[in-house]
């Protein structure tokens, strides 16, 4: 069973950066499983961020940014805003198969 | 409006069967793959199972394998998770999310890929007795 891991929980000020990361069980991430980023926050369905590496969606805000970084896929926040504290979610695509993170908890302080 | 609405959740006792529906607007569905995502309680995002927008291609969650079967009426706009031998463990928000077909060119030649944009409010299933 394939599992893709998340660093559970990161802590951002306000205005920093933060570097979040998606790893694969299989071995690297690399663009042929087009990762994908999602926010979700309490109460709500998730939202849409990044496709494909790292490409935004229309509503993206440009302080989030997708890349990939030592063989995981990477999700940056700069100049972080009070909203932006949720859960945030990496999806990798295996052929057929779509597979969920186990999320990341950002809180800002 | 791009508009997914998800419908069809309730109490189920194990062992039981629960149909969800998912009604698309505001775009032309039968040119978009869509997905099943749920999330029990207090848990991450689960992708559950997925269709292409013909219809002729499903996948699925080893989970739900040979539980679960996904449909789409291309004609209704309408999308369907068709719930058997439910499980304590299938409790959970269910969510449909659209799957748009992203294109690339690289030395290989062409390719394609999918990608999830917009995703419905979900709707509830509990499995208990």
């Amino acid at each position: 069973q394939t599992v893709v891991t998340q660093e559970p929980s990161l802590t951002v000020s306000p205005g920093g950066t933060v570097t979040l990361t998606c790893a694969s069980s299989t071995g690297a991430v690399t663009s042929g499983y087009y990762p994908n980023w999602f926010q979700q926050k309490p109460g709500q369905a998730p939202r849409a961020l990044i496709y494909s590496t790292s490409n935004k969606h229309s509503w993206t805000p440009a302080r989030f940014s997708g890349s990939l970084l030592g063989g995981k896929a990477a999700l940056t926040l700069s100049g972080v805003q009070p909203e932006d504290e949720a859960e945030y979610y990496c999806l990798l695509y295996y052929g057929g198969a779509r597979v969920f993170g186990t999320g990341t908890k950002v809180t800002v302080l | 409006e791009v508009q997914l609405l998800e419908s069809g959740g309730g109490l189920v006792q194990p062992g039981g069967s629960l149909r969800l529906s998912c009604a698309a607007s505001g775009f032309t569905f039968s040119s978009y793959a869509m997905s099943w995502v749920r999330q029990a309680p207090g848990k991450g995002l689960e992708w559950v199972s997925a269709i292409s927008g013909s219809g002729g291609s499903t996948y699925y969650a080893d989970s739900v394998k040979g539980r679960f079967t996904i449909s789409r009426d291309n004609s209704k706009n309408t999308l369907y998770l068709q719930m058997n031998s439910l499980r304590a463990e299938d409790t959970a928000v269910y969510y449909c999310a659209r799957e748009p077909l992203g294109y690339y060119y690289d030395s290989s030649g062409y390719g394609y890929y999918y990608y999830m944009d917009v995703w419905g409010k979900g709707t509830t299933v509990t499995v208990s007795s």
